[in-house]
This record gives structure tokens, C-alpha cells and sequence, in this order.
């Protein structure tokens, strides 16, 4: 089993939409959690990180369940320049690496 | 502000040619990693290093080799390339754990290698 499941997508959707994808993790012991933003043939960057209460950053909203194993994330107001993979991290088995999913596509259209 | 950077950018190889990816950080950064990306798969940890001088195995070590003889540079190497190496290779630095668990991973731009 991956250590970190996500949705590839592609969520198609038009300018000002609202979308939300999670993603699951298998290592019941993962303390830190994140989403990273991937634009085409670029690194990955830091989007922001999730936190056991739910956090927002403007349009962006992060949830994280830990009983269930799922982290959210939840853009509103959808902007074409949202359009990238949103990679789903999560800390390893060890403290020294990161465990990456395969990422989602949006595609946010005019 | 250099960050992270990677060398060369783009590499065609043909079927066991060796070559070796240079991976360099101005940040004295601790930890050091090689991760590569393939369509539909996300970034497996190829190898990582927490010092200098030290290397350790990831998810998918096989037909790499690493070095960490300076603190700035994490060198990829690739004895006898294979089609199946064709990927996007991503260097990584971090301070340490702690900054890990803050997200603070930084990465460089991608080397694009194909191997024919």
C-alpha cells in the first residue's frame, strides 16, 4: 500500500468554482502534514501546511482527520492561475523525509 | 539567492552510459535528498543524506549511487543508465528535522534525463 493515496484528477472547473480533494496516509504515526503546489515541469513548493484544527490561508482551506487518515484541501473562488498538481505530503517513517502522493490536477478554465 | 541548484538541467544518455547529476545548496542545509518523479507515480526517495559524509537508502536506491564528500553538494550517479531511469530527477535540502516538520523543504529546478 502507498504510503500517501490522492485523486489524480483532473478537477476541471471554471473560473470562481469551489473544489476539494483529499488524500489518505497509511502511517498512523505521521505528525506533520502538508500540500504542495507542482505547475507544470517545475518543483514542487511549499502551499501550506494542516493542522490538527483546520487551517486557511485566503482562498485556500486545509483539513486534516486524523481518526480517519485524510487530509482536505478546499480552494474557493477558483483563479486560473490556481491551475497545478496539489501534492499531498505527509513525514515518513522516519524523521528525516517527507512521503509524497501523486498529486491532483485542477484545471480551472475561463 | 541561489537556493538549490541542480546541474546539468537536460541529459540524453544512451543505454549504459554513466553520468553523474550535481546537486548544490548555499544554505548549509544538514539534510540532503535525490527524489525522482515519473507520470502517475510522485517523488520516490532515491537516497538522502542527514550530514556530510553520511548517505542512506530511500525507496528506490537500485542503480544509483550518492555521495556527500561536502556539506553543499549531493552527487547522483549512475553507473550503467537504463531506459527505466528515464525521469525528472528533484534535489532537496532541509535544516533538519525540525524545519522538515515545518514543510521547509526546499527543492531544486528538475534535471530531465532520458535515457535512450
Amino acid at each position: 500500500r502507498k504510503e500517501v493515496e490522492q485523486d489524480p484528477g483532473p478537477f476541471n472547473v471554471p473560473e470562481g468554482a469551489t473544489v476539494a480533494f483529499n488524500c489518505t496516509y497509511s502511517n498512523s504515526a505521521s505528525q506533520s502534514f502538508f500540500w504542495y503546489r507542482q505547475d507544470c515541469r517545475k518543483e514542487p513548493k511549499l502551499l501550506m501546511s494542516v493542522y490538527s484544527s483546520g487551517n486557511e490561508d485566503g482562498r485556500f482551506t486545509a483539513q486534516l482527520n486524523r481518526a480517519s487518515q485524510y487530509i482536505s484541501l478546499l480552494i474557493r473562488d477558483s483563479k486560473l492561475s490556481d491551475s497545478a498538481t496539489y501534492l499531498c505530503v505527509v513525514t515518513g517513517s522516519n524523521d528525516y523525509k517527507l512521503s509524497f502522493g501523486a498529486g491532483t490536477t485542477v484545471t480551472v478554465r475561463a | 539567492n541561489a537556493g538549490v541548484t541542480q546541474t546539468p538541467k537536460f541529459r540524453v544518455l544512451k543505454t549504459g552510459q554513466s553520468m553523474t547529476l550535481l546537486c548544490a545548496q548555499d544554505m548549509n542545509h544538514e539534510y540532503m535528498y535525490w527524489y525522482r518523479q515519473d507520470p502517475g507515480m510522485g517523488l520516490r526517495l532515491i537516497h538522502y543524506s542527514v550530514g556530510e559524509g553520511t548517505t542512506a537508502k530511500g525507496e528506490v536506491p537500485d542503480g544509483y549511487n550518492v555521495s556527500r564528500l561536502k556539506k553543499q553538494n549531493f552527487l547522483l550517479g549512475l553507473e550503467s543508465a537504463a531506459p527505466s531511469q528515464t525521469s525528472v530527477y528533484f534535489c532537496a535540502s532541509t535544516q533538519s528535522p525540525d524545519a522538515l516538520n515545518t514543510g521547509e523543504l526546499f527543492f531544486g529546478e528538475g534535471s530531465r534525463l532520458t535515457v535512450l
